[in-house]
């Protein structure tokens, strides 16, 4: 089954940039959504369709991607940043949704 | 303003049944294909089921194909998931989410409820 690999976690300093990257096959042909989930909370959507974004969530949050890799991009990171990031594509060859494995984002 | 609220979960024995429901309001429910989405104790986010808009088309993830039916009543505004034939590995938070109408993404989510699959 069709397989989106996320690093386990990322670590960053107030005010760096935080980089989360989604890859399997396909990522490239399909459109790529982001969600951030904080604990014992529902997720939110915070990127769709490879790098637009909801109203109410900050510039500093963007998508990209390149060839089979998606990249949700955190700048200027703050302590309210701290959560899982999970991508997400609809395989098209299945018609099933497939989430990634998931990031822990930690501020130091 | 748009509004998931689940319910119906709770613990069960392993092989037993349950039926989790999703009240929506704020929005035109009828309108949109809505999703299944479940997350197990400390995992990641598992995409369950996803139904269009009459109830007339339904995808299943491959672990719950067969024992889970996804359905809706566009009269009373709710979308259901039938779970049979349960086993301890479905044991998670069970999430609804809408589908946005232009691609494949959830844009707004319920709460949860919790199903505990244990003797």
């Amino acid at each position: 089954s069709y397989v989106l690999t996320q690093p386990p976690s990322v670590s960053v300093a107030p005010g760096q940039t935080a980089r989360i990257t989604c890859g399997g096959n396909n990522v490239g042909r399909n459109n790529v959504h982001w969600y951030q989930q904080k604990p014992g909370q529902a997720p939110v959507l915070v990127v769709y369709d490879d790098s637009d974004r909801p109203s109410g969530i900050p510039e500093r949050l963007s998508g990209s991607k390149s060839g089979n890799t998606a990249t949700l991009t955190i700048s200027r990171v703050e302590a309210g940043d701290e959560a899982d990031y999970y991508c997400q594509v609809w395989d098209s060859s299945s018609d099933q949704d497939v989430f990634g494995t998931g990031t822990k984002v930690t501020v130091l | 303003e748009v509004q998931l609220v689940e319910s119906g979960g709770g613990l069960v024995q392993p092989g037993g049944s349950l039926r989790l429901s999703c009240a929506a309001s704020g929005f035109s429910f009828s309108s949109y294909w809505m999703y299944w989405v479940r997350q197990a104790p400390g995992k990641g986010l598992v995409w369950v089921s996803r139904i269009n808009t009459d109830g007339s088309s339904a995808s299943y993830a491959d672990s719950v194909k067969g024992r889970f039916t996804i359905s809706r009543d566009n009269a009373k505004n709710t979308l259901y998931l039938q779970m049979n034939s349960l086993r301890a590995e479905d044991t998670a938070m069970y999430y609804c989410a809408r589908k946005a109408d232009d691609s494949n993404y959830g844009d707004y989510w319920g709460q949860g409820t919790l199903v505990t699959v244990s003797s």
